[in-house]
């Protein structure tokens, strides 16, 4: 069974516009990351954030957690169509194999 | 620095087939995770690979076996080829500390007919 679960399923925005993907997880979790995926290649790590973080920044990414309510959300700040790809989450369970969700397919178009 | 590395890129089986999929990690990586991508779904576990022996496995049938050489590099069986197994195949690694997340090669495509 799949442990997080990204909502929503497809997203579609113009260029310059942001982003906003969720992902809501059940169990508790050591770390959480996000990976980018394009046309059904090699998936690419964005970032992680640890159980004891809230929020974390990389460029034009922001990662938010809530271990409360079991969710995270990724923000893609002023799109480009390099980004159009497919956004996966991905929890650590405490030494347990990462666990992705079906994923959030993005297009940007120009 | 070469990241991971898989081969065949792709690959054309006949159903009750047997193929062998191969995997470099990254530099300075010793654990390898093996994942089945079908496609429009999210990467599923088969298992993982620590110090050539199988530290954790998903749920998948005994047809999907692995091996982990000295070197880390790794490669994964799969017997009796089923029309289902038709799929993108990743390998990923990562090193220590395991909490710096996975680097993925990009994937053997399977295709089973």
């Amino acid at each position: 069974s799949q442990q997080g679960e990204e909502d929503p399923q497809a997203l579609s925005i113009q260029e310059g516009e942001n982003a906003t993907m969720n992902c809501s997880y059940k169990t508790s979790i050591n770390n959480l990351q996000w990976y980018r995926q394009n046309s059904g290649r090699g998936l690419v790590h964005l970032i992680l954030i640890r159980s004891n973080e809230r929020e974390k920044h990389s460029g034009r990414l922001r990662v938010t957690l809530d271990t409360s309510k079991k969710s995270s959300s990724l923000l893609i700040t002023a799109s480009r169509a390099a980004d159009t790809a497919s956004y996966f989450c991905a929890t650590d369970n405490y030494g347990q194999n990462f666990v992705f969700g079906p994923g959030t397919r993005l297009s940007v178009l120009p | 620095d070469a990241g991971v590395t898989q081969s065949p890129t792709h690959l054309i089986k006949t159903r009750g087939q047997q193929v062998t999929l191969r995997c470099s990690p990254k530099s300075g990586h010793d654990t390898v995770s093996w994942y089945q991508q079908a496609l429009g779904q999210g990467p599923q576990f088969i298992f993982q690979y620590y110090e050539e022996e199988e530290r954790q496995r998903g749920n998948f049938p005994d047809r999907f076996s692995g091996h982990q050489f000295p070197n880390y590099s790794s490669e994964l069986n799969v017997n009796a080829l089923l029309l289902g197994d038709s799929a993108l195949y990743l390998c990923a690694s990562t090193g220590a500390p395991k909490n710096y997340g996975y680097t993925f090669g990009s994937g053997t495509r399977l295709t089973v007919v």
